[in-house]
Order: C-alpha cells, then sequence, then structure tokens
C-alpha cells in the first residue's frame, strides 16, 4: 500500500530533551516536506527537500532540523525543544514539482507533540 | 504574498442537507494549483482534489461538487446531501510555484463541518 508513515504517532516530552520524528514513503517520490498544524492557523510548511541531500527551510524553520540523507526518509529533528513547538506535524510526499509546483501532496498520519 | 481564506470558521448542518464550504485564494502566479484536503476526526489530512488553474470546469465526484471561478478567485467545495460521516475539518490550499521550486502548499485555517444526525 502506497503510504507516508510517520513515528511516533504522540509523543510528550520536556523542554530541552532532543527529539526526533521520522518520516518515509514507500512511493519513490522525490519530494517530502514537513508541516505543522496550529488552531487558528491552518498548516505552514518547516522544511522540505527536492531530493537526497537537498534540504531547504519553509516559513517556520526556527528550531527544527531536517536530513535527507536517503529517497524514502525524512526526519524532522528538534535539538532543544520548546513549549511553542507544541503542535501536530505532518510529513507530506509527492513527486518532484513541475513548472507550477502542482504535484498533489499525500500526507503521513501526523504527530502530536507536547512539549512541557 | 499568496493566501487562502476560508471565512467559515465552523459549519453545522442536518443529514441531508447541502452545504458549501468557501475557498477564496489570492496569488500572483499565472499558474498554479488548488487543493482541498479533508481532516477527519481521527487527525489525518486525506486529499480530495487538486485543479490547475488553466481548468475552470466544475468537477463533480459523487456527492462531491467543486466550483472554481478564476473571475471571483474562488474555488468552493458543495456536499449534496451530506452525511454524519463527512464531519471533518476541511482544508483548502494554493501551490506556490516559484519555477517549481518548492511545491510549497499555503493553507486556508480549515473550515469544521459538523453534521447532525
Amino acid at each position: 500500500e502506497a503510504q507516508v508513515t510517520q513515528n511516533p504517532r504522540y509523543l510528550i516530552t520536556v523542554t530541552g530533551k532532543k527529539l526526533t520524528v521520522t518520516c518515509s514513503q514507500n512511493m519513490n517520490h522525490e519530494y517530502m516536506s514537513w508541516y505543522r498544524q496550529d488552531p487558528g492557523l491552518g498548516l505552514r510548511q518547516i522544511y522540505y527537500s527536492m531530493n537526497v541531500e537537498v534540504t531547504d527551510k519553509g516559513d517556520v524553520p526556527e528550531g527544527y532540523k531536517v536530513s535527507r540523507k536517503e529517497k524514502r526518509n525524512f526526519p524532522l529533528i528538534l535539538e532543544s525543544p520548546s513549549p511553542n513547538q507544541t503542535s501536530l506535524y505532518f510529513c507530506a510526499s509527492s513527486l518532484l514539482p513541475g513548472l507550477a509546483g502542482s504535484d498533489t501532496q499525500y500526507f503521513g498520519p501526523g504527530t502530536r507533540l507536547t512539549v512541557l | 504574498a499568496q493566501k487562502v481564506t476560508q471565512a467559515q470558521t465552523e459549519i453545522s448542518v442536518v443529514e441531508k442537507e447541502d452545504v458549501t464550504l468557501d475557498c477564496v485564494y489570492e496569488t500572483r502566479d499565472t499558474t498554479y494549483y488548488l487543493f482541498w484536503y479533508k481532516q477527519p476526526p481521527s487527525g489525518e489530512l486525506v486529499f480530495l482534489i487538486r485543479r490547475n488553474s488553466f481548468d475552470e470546469q466544475n468537477e463533480i465526484s459523487g456527492r462531491y461538487s467543486w466550483n472554481f471561478q478564476k473571475s471571483t478567485s474562488s474555488f468552493n467545495f458543495t456536499i449534496t446531501a451530506s452525511q454524519v460521516v463527512d464531519s471533518a475539518v476541511y482544508f483548502c490550499a494554493l501551490s506556490e510555484s516559484l519555477g517549481g521550486a518548492t511545491n510549497k502548499l499555503i493553507f486556508g485555517t480549515g473550515t469544521l463541518l459538523a453534521v447532525q444526525p
């Protein structure tokens, strides 16, 4: 089954304790992205990757890191989490966008993170 | 700047009623794509439709239909004969092209649809 998986699905942690949220896709997609969802704000892009070893910042990258060492995996790293990073996080993947940036992104199930 | 507005924060209807979710967008791109996603109470995001800026034909898929009007920068979503299973948050999104550099989606703030039995 074609899918995007994320782990863990739920995580409660404390300020400053490094954590990683994993994301994996089995659709051979080049493009992967992380979004966070907050009430009243919709979803906002954190980081994206056009291909292996190619990553770039989205709209809200502060406090996050990513890496893309393999095509299928795109982990999100919070080196020193803070309470304002409490949110619902989604990983997404798609084929490489064309000139119109059009390709449909398919989302993982989400990771609900609480930072105390 | 690119922007998507979903002015309806919450809508409550009774089963079998028709309901329209509004989406208004702003962009300076001449080529762009619009999307609708559904987020049921379980939390995942489900892709519903993608529409490019050159195709203004309305689309129908079962009880769902979409009305794209470039003249008013709107991409509205109608559910006919709503059912309890339609209860969800619905997001409208616009792709930002930047020459294909980002494939970033600009999301609206979502509309919570509650369908009462």
